[in-house]
């Protein structure tokens, strides 16, 4: 069965630290890997895709199929960064997704 | 940008009667839009997928006949709670699917059964 799995439930940094959201993932087939954010009392929106390859708001996500994971980086971490992060995982065109438990990003001044 | 609106943002019921809940796209035509359960600090749990015009597939687990969905336009689909019980209590999320990588997320409705 497909599984997502993120580790960490609560990651604390320091501002301007680098910062690693660890995500794996279980699927035989080729998956499309994502990192949603859900900053607090706001709706669940899209950060990166692995297909786009791109970085965003300085994160980047590498997708590593031999070791399964899709891990989420951030060199230079800032206080707006505080808040949830899902990977996610999809394995069809229908466009479910399969989501992580969820890790609690904590940037502390 | 696309925006998902759900309405409404929270409701209290009480134990054995209906609550319905709207989402909808605002900008964008949906055919499938998605509707999860969340719980407090928990991760989204994938309850069904609306497909306009034709029956919702649910996933395992899900009861279909508590969890009624009906997606009757492109920018409609409703999910009924019947016979609410305070384990319905919950906050519900519904996202559109606006492209084959596009899905946007609706703010999320508060269900508190009593």
């Amino acid at each position: 069965a497909q599984r997502v799995t993120q580790p960490e439930k609560l990651l604390s940094v320091f501002k301007g630290a680098p910062v690693e959201l660890k995500c794996n993932y279980s699927y035989s087939g080729s998956p499309e890997l994502f990192w949603y954010v859900q900053y607090s009392r706001q709706r669940l929106q899209l950060l990166l895709r692995h297909i786009s390859r791109e970085s965003i708001k300085g994160f980047t996500a590498d997708l590593n199929k031999g070791e399964t994971s899709f891990h989420l980086k951030k060199p230079f971490a800032q206080e707006e960064d505080s808040a949830m992060y899902y990977c996610a995982l999809s394995f069809n065109q229908g466009g479910k997704l399969i989501f992580g438990q969820g890790t609690e990003l904590s940037v502390k001044p | 940008g696309a925006v998902v609106s759900q309405h409404p943002s929270w409701v209290i019921c009480k134990s054995g009667t209906s609550v319905k809940i709207e989402c909808r796209s605002l900008d964008f035509q949906a055919t499938t839009m998605f509707w999860y359960r969340q719980f407090p600090k928990q991760s989204l749990m994938l309850m069904a997928t609306s497909n306009e015009g034709s029956k919702a597939t649910y996933e395992q687990g899900v009861e279909k006949d508590k969890f009624l969905i009906n997606h009757a336009s492109l920018t409609l689909s409703t999910l009924t709670v019947t016979s609410a019980h305070p384990e319905d209590s919950s906050f519900y999320i519904c996202s559109a699917r606006k492209s084959s990588y596009e899905q946007y997320f609706g703010p999320g409705t508060r269900l508190t059964v009593t």
